[in-house]
């Protein structure tokens, strides 16, 4: 089944350690993508990946690195965590970045709760 | 910087009632535009798209018009069911040569059997 896998599901923590949120797709997509989606702000993009070693800063990439070491995996961390990263994250891949009017769709994942005490 | 502005929720409506979800947009040249659903407890889902203007992005009677002039792309519905309750979010891509994505802050509906 084609899909984006995110792990963990849940997560509590404490301000200050570090932290991997794990994103694995299984569609062989070029485009990856880390969201937060936080109650008045909708979603916002933290980083994306046009392809593997390609990663760049969306909106909102303070106190979040990423990696892109294989196409598959695309894994957010937080170094330092703080309590204004809890938040829903989402991953989201996509065949291709497109561009012109050659779009692709963005899949999902299911989403990971984290909470930063 | 572009951006997407959509109407506040919560909408309630009875089923079978008409749908209108208002969203406006400002980006320079022609973003490809997005309505994505999200259902309880999942991800988001691509619901439609369009990528020029006067394109219309249609799928499971929902549709919406790419309307260069105004910078809207509102979403309708024709006769909502319960099962279409759900938050629906506006999202923009910018032209080639930008890769990031904007959504809305997204609108929550809920259907009334």
């Amino acid at each position: 089944e084609a899909q984006v896998t995110q792990n963990p599901r849940y997560l509590i923590t404490v301000t200050g350690k570090k932290l991997t949120v794990t994103c694995s797709q299984n569609m062989n997509h070029e485009y990856m993508s880390w969201y937060r989606q936080d109650p008045g702000l909708g979603l916002r993009q933290i980083y994306y990946s046009m392809n593997v070693e390609v990663t760049d800063k969306g909106d909102v990439p303070e106190g979040y690195k990423v990696s892109r070491k294989e196409k598959r995996n695309f894994p957010l961390i937080l170094e330092s965590p703080s309590p204004n990263q809890t938040s829903l994250y989402f991953c989201a891949s996509s065949l291709s970045a497109g561009g012109g009017t050659l779009i692709y769709e963005q899949y999902f994942g299911p989403g990971t709760r984290l909470t930063v005490t | 910087g572009n951006s997407v502005t959509q109407m506040e929720g919560p909408v309630t409506l009875s089923e079978e009632a008409f749908l209108t979800i208002n969203c406006t947009y400002t980006a320079t040249g022609y973003p490809s535009l997005f309505w994505y659903v999200q259902y309880p407890g999942e991800g988001l889902q691509l619901l439609l798209k369009a990528t020029k203007a006067d394109d219309k992005g249609s799928n499971k009677g929902f549709e919406a018009t790419y309307r260069k002039e105004t910078t809207s792309f509102h979403l309708e519905k024709g006769s909502v069911q319960v099962s279409d309750s759900a938050v629906y979010f506006c999202a923009l891509k910018g032209t080639s040569g930008t890769y990031k994505y904007i959504f809305g802050t997204g609108t929550r509906l809920k259907v009334l059997a």
